[in-house]
């Protein structure tokens, strides 16, 4: 399973942009990247998927690296309600019959008022 | 977004004892459910695979024997903790997915405190 790594915990101030990066080196080309968020004491939540290219919705929005390598998450406006921990997770194509979910340690990330 | 449901949200037993966690899909039939582990201050760790009217698959290192996973319909899947001891305290979350859809749906979790 290809693996993903990000840094334990991130600090930002509210109302201010934060960009939660994400590296997959090991991704394979057909490898969906996911972005869950888990606040305190509750399951994940979705937050935003894509492939190759950019992505946003009402939540954030999702830069992809070229080579697919690595990713970004933004939320454009921090409030205190993003305070969560976030997970990046690759997901194979549904093609190959499995959708299980490997989640790797997530960043932390705190949020100031 | 889908709603996914568990039951009970805690539960205290006794060592020795079993306990059921319950999780329902409430707004669509749930093809696949998985069940996840989470420890204090720790990521999820994906315990198991459950398809509805079949064998659950058991990630390496999960005892089947002591988590039974049920998955009797398109809407339940049952984990049962047999034999609690403390070290199974934890948070225990499902979540489940319909044919077709890109993502997950997760339950809001269970905590497992066993004394």
């Amino acid at each position: 399973d290809a693996k993903t790594t990000q840094p334990n915990s991130m600090e930002s101030n509210e109302e201010e942009p934060v960009h939660l990066p994400c590296n997959h080196s090991t991704i394979s080309g057909t490898d969906y990247i996911h972005w869950y968020r888990q606040l305190p004491s509750q399951g994940p939540e979705y937050v935003i998927h894509g492939l190759t290219s950019n992505v946003n919705n009402r939540m954030a929005s999702l830069a992809i690296a070229e080579d697919r390598k690595s990713s970004t998450l933004i939320l454009h406006r921090a409030t205190l309600r993003d305070a969560a921990v976030y997970y990046c997770i690759l997901r194979p194509p549904s093609t190959s019959g499995t959708y299980k979910y490997i989640f790797g340690t997530g960043t932390r990330l705190k949020v100031l008022a | 977004g889908a709603v996914v449901s568990q039951h009970p949200s805690w539960v205290i037993c006794k060592s020795g004892t079993s306990v059921k966690i319950e999780c329902r899909s409430l707004d669509f039939q749930a093809t696949t459910m998985f069940w996840y582990r989470q420890f204090p201050k720790q990521s999820l760790m994906l315990m198991a695979t459950s398809n509805e009217g079949s064998k659950a698959t058991y990630e390496q290192g999960v005892e089947k024997d002591k988590f039974l996973i049920n998955h009797a319909s398109l809407t339940l899947s049952t984990l049962t903790v047999t034999s609690a001891h403390p070290e199974d305290s934890s948070f225990y979350i499902c979540s489940t997915r319909t044919s077709g859809s890109y993502e997950q749906y997760f339950g809001p979790g269970t905590r497992l405190t066993v004394t």
